[in-house]
């Protein structure tokens, strides 16, 4: 089973409007970190933004925010005021405890979504 | 500060010859990873260091791949012999610490290309 999931290959959006891409994951972990990542076409991955499985509260970076509904194992990403440097590559990625332990292991990607954003 | 330094950023070779990258890390970072990204797709987990020990390989091809990070510092992946199939991006990234907030920083990556 895929850990993490988008279900979105494409996306389109206006300049200056907002736009959701969206994100399931699966895990059994009580305590877990999502984040998602922007690989513009340079290739470089940046990180955008973090939600923990503990936070209360959706997690919010400038024109970034999560709409993370931890019951429905979803983590949807929404970008408000597009702006033409926001198309893009972008991934949801995971980082669960290992095994047994209270330490952490590597980030498991989901399979992306192209953002495209129009004038 | 310097980010995850990578070399070369591209890299064409003919199948069967041997090709090395290598990855400089973020100064004090414990924590190397080697990702393997494919046209379109998402990146996957080759090798993941804790210092200088590979403490997650499960996912490197062991017949053709192999890695090092000597003094828990620099890293080199080396493919050989390359195959077709290993045409893709290899990205390195460090971070530091071990929660779950953990942030993982990536290289440009290094786009190599089998003929």
């Amino acid at each position: 089973a895929q850990k993490i999931t988008q279900t979105q290959p494409g996306m389109f959006v206006q300049e200056k409007e907002a736009v959701t891409l969206d994100c399931t994951y699966d895990t059994s972990d009580q305590s877990y970190g999502l984040f998602w990542y922007k690989q513009p076409s340079s290739g470089e991955m940046i990180f955008l933004i973090y939600q923990g499985s503990y936070d209360e509260q959706n997690a919010t970076e400038g024109r970034y925010s999560l709409n993370f509904q931890k019951a429905r194992k979803s983590a949807n990403l929404v970008i408000s005021a597009s702006q033409l440097g926001d198309s893009a590559m972008y991934f949801c990625a995971m980082r669960e405890t290992l095994a047994g332990g209270t330490s952490y292991g590597k980030l498991t990607f989901g399979q992306g979504t192209i953002l495209t954003v129009h004038p | 500060e310097a980010g995850v330094v990578q070399s070369p950023r591209y890299k064409i070779i003919e199948k069967k010859q041997p090709v090395a990258f290598w990855c400089n890390p973020i100064s004090g970072h414990n924590t190397l990873y080697w990702y393997l990204q494919n046209l379109g797709q998402g990146p996957e987990l080759l090798i993941r260091y804790e210092n200088e020990e590979a403490v997650d390989d499960s996912q490197l091809p062991k017949d053709r791949f192999s890695a090092e990070r000597l003094k828990g510092v620099d890293s080199t992946l080396k493919i050989q012999p390359a195959e077709l199939g290993d045409s893709a991006v290899y990205l390195c990234a460090s971070s530091l610490g071990e929660g779950a907030d953990t942030e993982a920083f990536f290289g440009q990556g290094t786009r190599l290309t089998v003929v």
